[in-house]
């Protein structure tokens, strides 16, 4: 266990739902990360958290919303979805942002499908 | 544009061989390079990572080749083993840091008995 847990494991909805996905990390770690995983492209860094603060925002459209209200939790609000953004939701937790002394530890990821 | 090819899409490898994927990047202020592995059903976890300072890389079975002049870099798993079939990502970022990780398309092996 990476100790990076993400609730639901599998998410349907339409596209005028609204829904949330949460990330609960039990590391002590001070930097939190979303990240969208779908089939056959790279890996997207959505936004970055250090000390409940929002460091990075990778152009994301606003229908995603990201709340920290603390360093262990981090959710991600879902609004009037488009079926493309069916993907693997994907969090992760750092004890800080130096990439080659904090290492990302990964969730198991939201698997989301917007109809 | 992507910034940073990877290759193969997919590797079929005999169990005992080498595994070889490439990448590539076009942005000359990364300097920071990981690999990361991914299982069906779980996050992707660190494998090993590299700095430009160094050009070789090697933790157990797990080497990172880096040639800073070809912006290349690439994972090689000696005596790759079934346990070794995931996805492998390879990444990139400025300063050092997580916050601006730009990943490869991932490679699928397979190593097969």
């Amino acid at each position: 266990e990476t100790g990076v847990t993400q609730t639901p494991r599998h998410l349907v909805m339409g596209m005028t739902n609204k829904k949330s996905l949460k990330c609960e990390q039990h590391l002590g770690h001070n930097a939190m990360y979303w990240y969208k995983q779908s089939a056959k492209k790279p890996l997207e860094l959505m936004f970055v958290y250090n000390f409940k603060e929002q460091t990075e925002n990778n152009s994301v459209p606003s229908r995603f919303s990201p709340e920290c209200p603390n360093s262990s939790h981090l959710f991600l609000h879902l609004h009037t979805l488009q079926p493309e953004d069916s993907a693997l939701y994907l969090c992760a937790s750092s004890i800080g942002l130096a990439g080659d002394t904090d290492t990302q530890y990964f969730g198991p990821g939201t698997r989301l499908t917007v109809l | 544009q992507q910034q940073v090819k990877q290759s193969p899409q997919s590797l079929i490898v005999q169990k005992g061989g080498i595994s070889i994927i490439n990448c590539a990047y076009e942005n000359t202020a990364f300097d920071y390079f990981p690999w990361y592995q991914q299982f069906p059903g779980k996050g992707p976890a660190l494998l090993i990572a590299i700095r430009p300072d160094v050009s070789e890389k090697k933790e157990g079975r797990f080497t990172i080749s880096f040639n800073k002049s070809a912006k290349q870099f690439s994972l090689h798993i000696m005596d790759s083993q079934p346990g070794d079939s995931a996805t492998y990502f390879c990444a990139a970022s400025p300063n050092f840091g997580n916050e601006k990780l730009t990943f490869g398309t991932g490679t699928r092996l397979t190593i097969i008995p």
